[in-house]
């Protein structure tokens, strides 16, 4: 992978709406795709992770993501976001037969309005 | 419960000091990673370890090195500290075999202003 893009720095979302965050990567080959989150203070933990098969994938906390070979694309969604998801969101991805190395985007902040 | 530590989690520093920053992970886990995290930048790793006494340098080695005496401790060093190395510093674990390898364990980090 040559670079990752998480289209927003920022969303803001009022409680109990539901929230997408974009990713895209840019890749000719097979690749892994992760999301991990970082809540205030936080490290960061492993949200979900598409390796292969189904292209929808399902992560803790009620969130899911959506793989899409042609768009290059893995985007996050939650259908009804909680004050709990306020966190840092990174997606980051590796090309399958890569070395160890992931390519990480520069996240985006979940903010969410009461 | 699995588990990172980093030993500081705020550390202020002098120009030009010798900075040590500790990891310590108790899941038997082969690769260990540094990361510097910026706003807007995201993750950039500095250095990889995937064994004992073992190293990799990552995306931006240059002013950092690294230690790995013990399979469960990485330890990243600043010979000689600068402004622009103020930052979070993140350190990850994970197994060794694809794709566990790409599922990493943080830490909590550790802010690290050099004034």
């Amino acid at each position: 992978a040559q670079s990752v893009t998480q289209l927003d720095s920022q969303v803001p979302v009022f409680e109990e709406a539901p929230v997408e965050l974009r990713c895209n990567y840019s890749s000719s080959v097979s690749v892994y795709l992760f999301w991990y989150v970082q809540y205030p203070n936080q490290g960061l933990q492993l949200l979900l992770k598409y390796l292969s098969g189904s292209t929808l994938v399902k992560g803790i906390n009620g969130f899911e993501a959506e793989f899409n070979k042609s768009q290059t694309s893995f985007h996050l969604r939650k259908p009804s976001v909680h004050i709990s998801d306020t966190a840092e969101y990174f997606c980051a991805v590796s090309e399958v037969d890569s070395n160890y190395q992931l390519i990480w985007g520069a996240g985006t902040k979940l903010i969410i309005k009461p | 419960d699995v588990k990172v530590t980093q030993s500081s989690r705020y550390l202020v520093k002098r120009t030009g000091e010798k900075v040590f920053l500790e990891c310590v992970q108790d899941m038997d886990h082969e690769n260990m990673f540094w990361y510097r995290q910026d706003p807007g930048l995201g993750l950039r790793l500095i250095y990889f370890s995937y064994d004992v006494k073992m190293k990799e340098k990552g995306d931006i080695p240059e002013g950092y090195s690294v230690s790995r005496e013990k399979k469960e401790r990485f330890s990243l060093i600043l010979e000689s500290a600068s402004t622009n190395q103020t930052s979070m510093y993140l350190c990850a674990s994970s197994r060794r075999d694809r794709p566990y390898y790409y599922e990493q364990y943080f830490g909590p980090g550790t802010r690290l202003t050099v004034t």
